[in-house]
């Protein structure tokens, strides 16, 4: 169990760029979320894949945000156009698929900062 | 909707001493609910969880929390605090099999 990774962990970008995370979950987990967490709150949910389907977006999730987990591995969250408001820690989370609950395992996140 | 409350921005406690972070939580069925905790630089981790059963949970590191559906609470407690223990403190609710709602956070720091 090599725990999720995410990749880069830290990004610096100009107001305007692209950017774009990755996160590799544990292996046999099959479903993946990102979250994002801004200075001083708790993280908060924005997609969930089971497999390779998308299953929920939050509001959060603007037309300029687009997640992808093209074989059911890793998944990749791409920003366009960013905004200073962007500048947060991305994080991203596996699970197994179960009937009841089961634990997120979080990656390390990286952290975007927009000048 | 469903929210949850942590109402301590920061707490101070000496080391050795007990520690009891409150969690409130606003959810209309039963709710599955989570402690984590967040060291910098490192991702968040899981301290417990509550699905059913016993309201008192045991977790990692020394931690319990208790369950009370009256006061819709989720308290997290340990009995005698160790340096290490210092870092970020969350409450989770679990939605729906797949989300976390998470409060903002409880900073705990531990005096020598």
């Amino acid at each position: 169990d090599t725990g999720v990774s995410q990749d880069p962990r830290h990004k610096i970008t100009k107001r305007g760029q692209n950017v774009t995370f990755r996160c590799d979950p544990i292996s046999e987990h099959n479903r993946l979320y990102w979250y994002r967490q801004t200075l001083g709150q708790g993280p908060e949910f924005l997609t969930y894949f089971q497999n390779e389907a998308q299953l929920e977006k939050s509001r959060l999730l603007s037309d300029r945000f687009s997640a992808e987990r093209p074989k059911g591995s890793f998944s990749t969250l791409e920003i366009q156009r960013t905004e200073q408001g962007d500048s947060a820690m991305y994080l991203c989370a596996s699970s197994r698929e179960a009937y009841l609950y089961n634990e997120q395992f979080f990656g390390p996140g990286t952290r975007l900062t927009v000048l | 909707a469903q929210s949850v409350t942590q109402p301590d921005i920061h707490i101070t406690v000496s080391e050795g001493a007990s520690l009891e972070l409150r969690c409130n939580y606003s959810y209309g069925a039963t709710p599955y609910l989570f402690w984590y905790v967040q060291s910098p630089g490192q991702g968040l981790q899981l301290l417990l969880k509550y699905f059913s059963g016993d309201t008192l949970v045991q977790g990692i590191k020394g931690f319990e929390a208790e369950f009370k559906r009256s006061q819709s609470s989720f308290n997290l407690r340990k009995p005698s605090v160790h340096w290490s223990d210092a870092a970020e403190y969350f409450c989770a609710v679990g939605l729906g099999f797949q989300k976390l709602v998470f409060g903002t956070g409880t900073r705990l720091l531990v005096s020598p």
